[in-house]
């Protein structure tokens, strides 16, 4: 089975800073697909950045990055220039790439991720 | 572009009645993903269904806990008999079908059904 853990708990930064939120995972297999999911008070899920782990090339979306490290089984979300928008929960999640279909996803606990004024 | 559609967006329920959650994909999406998020707690994956056909239920209880996903209308999260630790909030998401022209699966979420059981 896989597992996802998301070592932070809550992490806090003023606003224009650059932040990095981790993860790792562990998995038996070689093809997947990792995510990291932004979840603000209104708790509403929205995607956020999305990795596919046979591509070398770190994922990136405006302000988001990622630096996934496959031998290490990490994947883990970079912010810069924080904004106070940025403040919610955070999770990162992994998919097996089953091939015939799709698979539920398995998610971390999370990371309160606060951006102060 | 309508999203993912879940209603109701919060439900109260008294210990023993029946919980229903229904839940809309987006259009053109084939693949309807259940998961229930507890206080304090990530997302855990219930079932996964496609239209007419469960394919994998490993995350939802034995007991009380049913899905369904007909060929019209939305999907439907039943809870029977609900007791107090079923409270929490069931999320729905949909994916377009593997060989769609959108080929990352992708899961988009609705905004969730908050269930409260007094």
């Amino acid at each position: 089975a896989q597992t996802v853990t998301q070592s932070q708990p809550e992490m806090s930064v003023q606003e224009a800073e650059t932040v990095t939120l981790s993860c790792t995972y562990d998995t038996s297999e070689n093809n997947y697909y990792l995510f990291w999911y932004k979840q603000p008070p209104s708790r509403q899920m929205i995607l956020v950045i999305r990795q596919e782990a046979y591509k070398q090339q770190n994922a990136t979306e405006n302000r988001f990055s990622v630096n996934f490290q496959k031998a290490a089984k990490s994947f883990s979300l970079e912010i810069s220039d924080s904004q106070l928008g940025d403040t919610a929960m955070y999770f990162c999640a992994f998919r097996e790439d089953s091939g015939g279909g799709a698979d539920g996803l398995t998610f971390g606990k999370g990371t309160h991720l606060i951006i102060q004024p | 572009n309508a999203g993912v559609m879940q209603n109701p967006r919060h439900l109260v329920r008294r210990r023993g009645q029946e919980a229903r959650l229904r839940c809309s994909p987006m259009k053109g999406h084939s693949h309807v993903y259940w998961y229930r998020q507890l206080p304090e707690e990530g997302l855990k994956f219930m079932v996964y269904l496609q239209k007419e056909n469960i394919i994998d239920e490993s995350g939802m209880p034995k007991e009380r806990f049913s899905a369904e996903f007909p060929k019209e209308g939305p999907s439907i999260l039943r809870i029977q008999q609900v007791v107090r630790g079923d409270s929490a909030a069931y999320f729905c998401a949909s994916s377009p079908a593997p060989g769609a022209r959108d080929r990352t699966d992708t899961q988009y979420f609705g905004p969730g059904t908050r269930l409260t059981v007094l």
